[in-house]
């Protein structure tokens, strides 16, 4: 089965500074995705980035990037230029495209506090 | 505008009762989840479907029940033998593009058993 383990519970950093969330993931699955979802006081959970497994090209979107190691199976996430709105919980997740439920594993998530 | 609507968005009940929490989709999805989140801790998946009339088991499903009479649909029921329902809940369904495959989530809703 697949596991997906956030080792910090909470992280602090400077707004316009950069942070890196971490996150490793145990598969023994081939082909898959990841991904970063935030979760704001709202507990709305939105999708901030994807990485498919089989490109090797780190994944992007505007300020906040990934670092995926397969090999290593590590996922984490870099957050540059850190404003207030980031602050949040972030949750790490796996999805094994093997599994036609398409179905969603997730870490315990990790803190972010942004200090102005 | 097309997205996943949860209701209520809080829900008290009382020892013994049976709840329905409501979750509708205008995305035309196919799948729909629900997954429960405790306080500090991450999402774990309570029941999915994949296909009208149909549904499965996820990793927390006793003392809850679903059905998926419509594709638009997904009412998850928290029974009374669900013995710790206090939680908050998450709907999410699911879309299948050309670049691969994307959950979204609904708003969420707070059960708290009083």
């Amino acid at each position: 089965a697949q596991t997906v383990t956030q080792s910090q519970p909470e992280m602090s950093v400077q707004e316009a500074e950069t942070v890196t969330l971490s996150c490793t993931y145990d598969t023994s699955e081939s082909d898959y995705y990841l991904f970063w979802y935030k979760q704001p006081p709202s507990r709305q959970m939105i999708l901030v980035i994807r990485q498919e497994a089989y490109k090797q090209q780190n994944a992007t979107e505007n300020r906040f990037s990934v670092n995926f190691q397969k090999a290593a199976k590590s996922f984490s996430l870099k957050i540059s230029d850190s404003q207030l709105g980031d602050a949040a919980m972030y949750f790490c997740a796996h999805q094994n495209t093997m599994d036609s439920s398409y179905k969603l594993i997730f870490g315990s998530g990790t803190r972010l506090l942004v200090r102005p | 505008d097309g997205g996943i609507t949860q209701s209520p968005k809080y829900l008290f009940r009382k020892e013994g009762q049976n709840v329905t929490l409501s979750c509708e989709q205008n995305l035309n999805h196919d799948a729909m989840y629900w997954y429960r989140q405790d306080p500090g801790q991450g999402l774990r998946l309570i029941y999915y479907s994949q296909i009208v009339n149909d549904f499965q088991k996820g990793d927390i499903a006793e003392g809850y029940s679903v059905s998926r009479e419509k594709k638009e649909s997904f009412p998850l029921t928290v029974t009374s033998a669900q013995k710790n329902p206090t939680a908050f809940y998450l709907c999410a369904s699911n879309h299948l593009d050309n670049s691969g495959n994307t959950i979204y989530f609904g708003e969420g809703s707070w059960l708290t058993v009083v």
